[in-house]
C-alpha cells in the first residue's frame, strides 16, 4: 500500500518568500497521478495541482507543482497572506487513494 | 455547476452503525471514469480516505477499515451512500465526499476535483 511523506510538517515564512513542500511516494505513482489540495481552517479541501504539474481551474499561477515517480514538490513563488492552509498531497492513481499527512504553512 | 452534499446523523453511539449519504448534482455518476470517495477528518487531523465508488460500479476500501466500510450507489437518484459498523469515538469526524474528475475530451484524470461542504459525526454515548 502507497504511503506519502509531506515534509515539512510545518513551514514558517514571510509574505514574498518561496515556499517549498515535499511529497514522497513509498512507490513509484502510476501515470503521475498525484494531486496537491490546499485546506484553509473550517473548510473542505481544494484542488490545486492534479497530474503533478497541472494547475486546477482558477488557481494563480504562483502555486506549481513538479515531480514525477516517487518525488513531487509543490512550490509557492511568492508567499501571500491567504496561503496560510495545510497542503496535503494524494496519489489517485491506484487505490486506495492515500493521503500524506500534511504540511502546515504559516506566515511570519 | 457540480455540487456534492454529505448528509447523515450528527451523533452516533458507540457500536451503532453510521449510514452517510452524498447527494451529486451537475454530473451523473454514470460519467466514464468518473467516481466518488468518501475522506474523513478527525478534528485537528489529517485527511483519511476511505472507499470509492467507480463509474463501472468497481469499489475500493481503505485497507484498515475494509471490513467496516460499504459503498454502494443510485445513479437515478444521484446518490453514494457509506455505511460504517461498529461505530467508535474514534471515528468522530468531518466526513467529506469528492469527486475524482475525468476530461473525455482530453484525457486528463483530475484527482478530487469537487468536494462537498462535509458533515460532522460525533460517537459518543
Amino acid at each position: 500500500e502507497f504511503v506519502l511523506s509531506q515534509s515539512p510538517g510545518t513551514l514558517s515564512l514571510s509574505p514574498g518568500e518561496r515556499a517549498t513542500l515535499s511529497c514522497r511516494a513509498s512507490q513509484s505513482v502510476s501515470s503521475n497521478y498525484l494531486a496537491w489540495y490546499q485546506q484553509k481552517p473550517g473548510q473542505a479541501p481544494r484542488l490545486l495541482i492534479y497530474g503533478a504539474s497541472s494547475r486546477a481551474t482558477g488557481i494563480p499561477e504562483r502555486f506549481s507543482g513538479s515531480g514525477s515517480g516517487t518525488d513531487f514538490t509543490l512550490t509557492i513563488s511568492r508567499l501571500e497572506p491567504e496561503d496560510i492552509a495545510v497542503y496535503y498531497c494524494q496519489q489517485y492513481g491506484n487505490s486506495p487513494y492515500t493521503f500524506g499527512q500534511g504540511t502546515k504553512l504559516e506566515i511570519k | 455547476q457540480v455540487t456534492l452534499k454529505e448528509s447523515g446523523p450528527v451523533l452516533v453511539k458507540p457500536t451503532e452503525t453510521l449510514t452517510l449519504t452524498c447527494t451529486v448534482s451537475g454530473f451523473s455518476l454514470s460519467n466514464a471514469r468518473m467516481g466518488v470517495s468518501w475522506i474523513r477528518q478527525p478534528p485537528g487531523k489529517a485527511l483519511e480516505w476511505l472507499a470509492h465508488s467507480f463509474s463501472n460500479d468497481e469499489k475500493s476500501y481503505s485497507t484498515s477499515l475494509k471490513s467496516r466500510l460499504t459503498i454502494s450507489k443510485d445513479t437515478s437518484k444521484s446518490q453514494v451512500v457509506l455505511t460504517m459498523t461498529n461505530m467508535d469515538p474514534v471515528d468522530t469526524a468531518t466526513y467529506y465526499c469528492a469527486r475524482r474528475g475525468y476530461s473525455a475530451y482530453d484525457e486528463v484524470h483530475y484527482g478530487m476535483d469537487v468536494w462537498g461542504q462535509g458533515t460532522t459525526v460525533t460517537v459518543s454515548s
